[in-house]
Order: C-alpha cells, then structure tokens, then sequence
C-alpha cells in the first residue's frame, strides 16, 4: 500500500520569509515520484512542482523547491519569499508506477499556509 | 484551450436521488481520476482509469459507479445519493503516472 502523510495541519509565515512545508511518504515501488499542488480559496487545483526519485537535484520553480531526502522518506515543499498569494491550502501525492493499484495517484491530507503582511 | 470540462459546478440532490457528473478532457490524456474533498481529509480517490475501457476502484468508491468509453469521457455516478456524500468533487486527467494532472474547476454536491 502506498501512504502520504502532511502533518502539519496549518502553518503561519511572515511575508517575504521562507517556510518548508513537510510531506512522508510510504511506497514499495522501486522508482516513484512526488508532485506538490497549491489550492487558493477559489478552490482550482494548480500544480507547483514534480520531482522523480532517480532525479539527481531537488527540483526547483521560481520560489518553490522540493526538498527530497530519501533515506527518510520525506519530500518537503519549500516556499521562499513568501508572498501574500501563497495563503492557500497545500498537497503533496505521489503516483503508483507499478502493481496492482497502477495509474493511481493519492494525495496526502493538505496544509493550510497562511501568510501573514 | 478547454482542458478538462467538469460540469455542473453546483448541484443539490435529495437522498435517493441519483445523478451523473460529467468529466470530459481534450488533452488525449489516458490517465482519469475522481477525488472527493473534504475537509481535513484531503483529496480521496473514488475511481480512476488509465485509458478507455479500463476502470478501477479507488479508496471510496462505495455508491459511486464509472465507465470509460471513450478517452475523452469519464463520467461519475451516484446511485442513490446520500447525505454523506456531500462533498466536493473533482475529476482530473493526464499523459501518464509521473506526469502533471489536471483538474476540472470542481463540482459542489449537498445531498439533502
């Protein structure tokens, strides 16, 4: 089975400060990769950043990193110079390339970033 | 440049009631998915599809049935409502497992 884990609910930033927003995951396939959305209060889902597990350097976009440790399972998202826009409701998800459950792409439980003037 | 299409936006429903929500894309994506969100539970998968004629059940799929006859198409249909369905609905599509997905602006369900 494959599980993704956001453990912090919500989290709070200081304009044009940085701020890492954590994701775990747990897969049993042999490569894999994770994607990071944004959902503004508008509700679309926007898509921010993808990185495969045989990608040699974190991905980056503009203000957005992804920061992947592999050893510890954990692909965090890094927003730096926040800005006012980035308040929104944050997932992480990862695809299934392999087995029984493939083409499936489940989404971890979100984060809520509020960004404060 | 429509993308995926996700129609009604809004819809009340009295239990029992059954209805179709319609996903459709024009990406020539293979890759399918309904979610339903709710709060604090993130995104739940309900069905997905990784191309036409090939469905299959996700977390949730309970009261919930799919087809997917053509590429483009992949409707959702509620059976028979219920109040626990209530939720958000989104349907999104893509080219393959480690590509992007895109999702339609989302469907806002009340079962009453």
């Amino acid at each position: 089975a494959q599980k993704i884990t956001q453990t912090q609910p919500g989290m709070f930033v200081q304009e044009k400060e940085a701020v890492t927003l954590d994701c775990t995951y747990d897969t049993s396939d042999p490569s894999y990769g994770l994607f990071w959305y944004k959902q503004p209060s508008s509700g679309e889902m926007i898509f921010l950043i993808y990185q495969g597990s045989y990608d040699q350097q974190n991905a980056t976009e503009g203000r957005y990193s992804l920061n992947f440790q592999k050893a510890r399972k954990s692909a965090n998202l890094v927003i730096s110079a926040s800005q006012l826009g980035d308040s929104a409701m944050y997932f992480c998800a990862m695809p299934r390339a392999g087995g029984t459950s493939y083409g499936k792409l489940t989404f971890g439980q979100g984060t809520i970033l509020t960004v404060h003037p | 440049n429509a993308g995926v299409t996700q129609t009604p936006k809004f819809q009340v429903l009295k239990t029992g009631q059954s209805m179709t929500l319609q996903c459709a894309q024009d990406m020539n994506h293979e890759y399918m998915s309904w979610y339903r969100q709710d709060p604090g539970m993130g995104l739940r998968l309900i069905h997905y599809s990784v191309g036409a004629g090939i469905t299959d059940q996700g977390e949730v799929p309970n009261g919930y049935n799919v087809s997917r006859s053509t590429t483009e198409d992949f409707p959702l249909r509620l059976l028979s409502a219920a109040p626990s369905q209530t939720s958000v609905y989104f349907c999104a599509s893509r080219r393959g497992a480690y590509t992007e997905a895109f999702f339609g602006q989302g469907t806002r369900l009340t079962v009453v």
